[in-house]
């Protein structure tokens, strides 16, 4: 079973909506949670960490983490052919000093 | 602050050489993490190293390894490369911690032919 699981999509939304991506974790000892945007042949960029239960907003981003259902999620509102990337959700474990990722989402926006 | 670099970017390899890839973490970042990146795999945990030791290793072969230094410069090294060692490779730093946020370099591609 992996660890983090997303949703491989693909995942088409049109400009202006709300883009909704998806998380589960296995690990209840993860303690930090990220979401980071991949353009093709680019690397990882960090978009948001959350550590706590609840939501978190940064912009146009929304991360939101429920520890017991272990899921996170991440929401895009205004989407922007921009946004158009692989989105990957990461787990971070303290006690083994580790962190593991989901294959990934591709979120495709059009105009 | 300069952000994370590695060298080179692009490598062309034939089966049975190695390769040596480096990774400058953010300055005052003391935890470097190494991944491969392949279309079919994702994102797969190389190892990481704080202050020059290892503390922690994914599932890949001996021929993988890697050192950092003094300087929490990293490298990594594959011997013996095969067909299938074609991948991106990423380097990431974070302050302390592997579960802290990680911060990941422009990564290097391997082609194997």
């Amino acid at each position: 079973q992996k660890e983090v699981e997303q949703n491989s999509g693909p995942l088409s939304v049109p400009e202006g909506a709300i883009a909704s991506l998806n998380c589960t974790y296995s690990d209840r000892g993860s303690q930090s949670f990220f979401w980071y945007r991949q353009y093709s042949g680019k690397s990882p960029e960090l978009i948001m960490f959350i550590y706590s239960n609840g939501d978190k907003e940064d912009g146009r981003f929304t991360a939101q983490l429920n520890k017991a259902s272990q899921y996170v999620s991440l929401l895009i509102r205004d989407s922007q052919p921009s946004d158009s990337a692989t989105y990957l959700c990461a787990g971070g474990t303290y006690n083994n000093n580790d962190m593991r990722f989901g294959a990934g989402t591709r979120l495709t926006v059009k105009p | 602050k300069a952000g994370v670099t590695q060298t080179p970017r692009y490598l062309i390899k034939t089966r049975g050489q190695q390769v040596t890839l480096s990774c400058s973490p953010i300055s005052g970042h003391r935890s470097v993490s190494w991944y491969q990146q392949t279309p079919g795999q994702g994102l797969q945990f190389l190892f990481e190293y704080f202050s020059e030791t290892q503390r922690n290793k994914g599932n890949f072969p001996g021929r993988f390894s890697g050192r950092q230094f003094s300087n929490s410069r990293s490298e990594m090294n594959v011997s013996t490369l095969e067909l299938g060692d074609s991948a991106l490779y990423l380097c990431a730093s974070s302050p302390g911690r592997a579960a802290d946020t990680q911060y990941f370099g422009p990564g290097t591609r391997l082609t194997v032919l």
